[in-house]
């Protein structure tokens, strides 16, 4: 089954820092994935999302996402960010073929300091 | 929007108590499933079902057992529980797995 790694565990910036959270996964076939976020006691979000077309996905409240085949990323950027975006980011992957094994990473929190 | 409602937001039960968890959604959709969520290791999959009364192992399905007698309702049940199933468990919902919906979740505390 495939895998994915998020490197980053905590991540503080300061509010207007730029942001980037990396994402790997492992899997050789054609792959979906995803970006969900949980803010402080609520449920995951999902941020945005890749199928296909145009490796640059661009998510709500301004996050976007860059699928890089030849490095297996998904790198998830924010120019600007702001204290609201305290929250923990989860990237995930879907086979192509197989849409019913949605796998995680273990997740990166975020701490913007305002 | 879709909604997935998970019955209980907070559990406490005891060592060896069988346990279950209710989950139920309300757009129709075929697949469901059930990850447990721990600080540092992300979301783990422990079931899934793709049709009425089709179940899948996930990672981790040690321990654990599911039912989906309507295409509505999937349960989680912890046969015997044990302190080391204390977690936060989150049911999803999706069609054709085109992006997961996500219940508020249910955390369970095993003493």
């Amino acid at each position: 089954a495939q895998s994915v790694s998020q490197h980053n565990h905590h991540v503080i910036l300061s509010e207007a820092a730029s942001l980037e959270l990396g994402c790997n996964y492992s899997y050789g076939g054609t792959v979906n994935l995803f970006w969900y976020v949980q803010y402080p006691g609520q449920h995951l979000q999902l941020l945005l999302k890749y199928f296909s077309g145009d490796p640059l996905v661009k998510g709500i409240k301004g996050f976007e996402a860059e699928f890089i085949k030849s490095k297996f990323s998904f790198n998830l950027r924010k120019p600007s960010v702001q204290w609201s975006d305290t929250a923990e980011y989860f990237c995930a992957v879907t086979s192509g073929n197989n849409n019913n094994d949605m796998r995680f990473g273990a997740g990166t929190r975020l701490t913007v300091k305002p | 929007d879709v909604k997935v409602t998970q019955s209980s937001r907070y559990l406490v039960k005891r060592t060896g108590e069988k346990v279950f968890l209710e989950c139920v959604q309300d757009m129709d959709h075929e697949n469901m499933f059930w990850y447990r969520q721990d600080p540092g290791l992300g979301l783990r999959l422990i079931y899934f079902s793709y049709d009425v009364k089709m179940k899948e192992k996930g990672d981790i399905p040690e321990g654990y057992s599911v039912s989906r007698e309507k295409k509505e309702r999937f349960s989680l049940i912890l046969e015997s529980a044990s302190t080391n199933q204390t977690s936060m468990y989150l049911c999803a919902s999706s069609f054709a797995g085109y992006g997961y919906t996500f219940g508020s979740g249910t955390r369970l505390t095993v003493v």
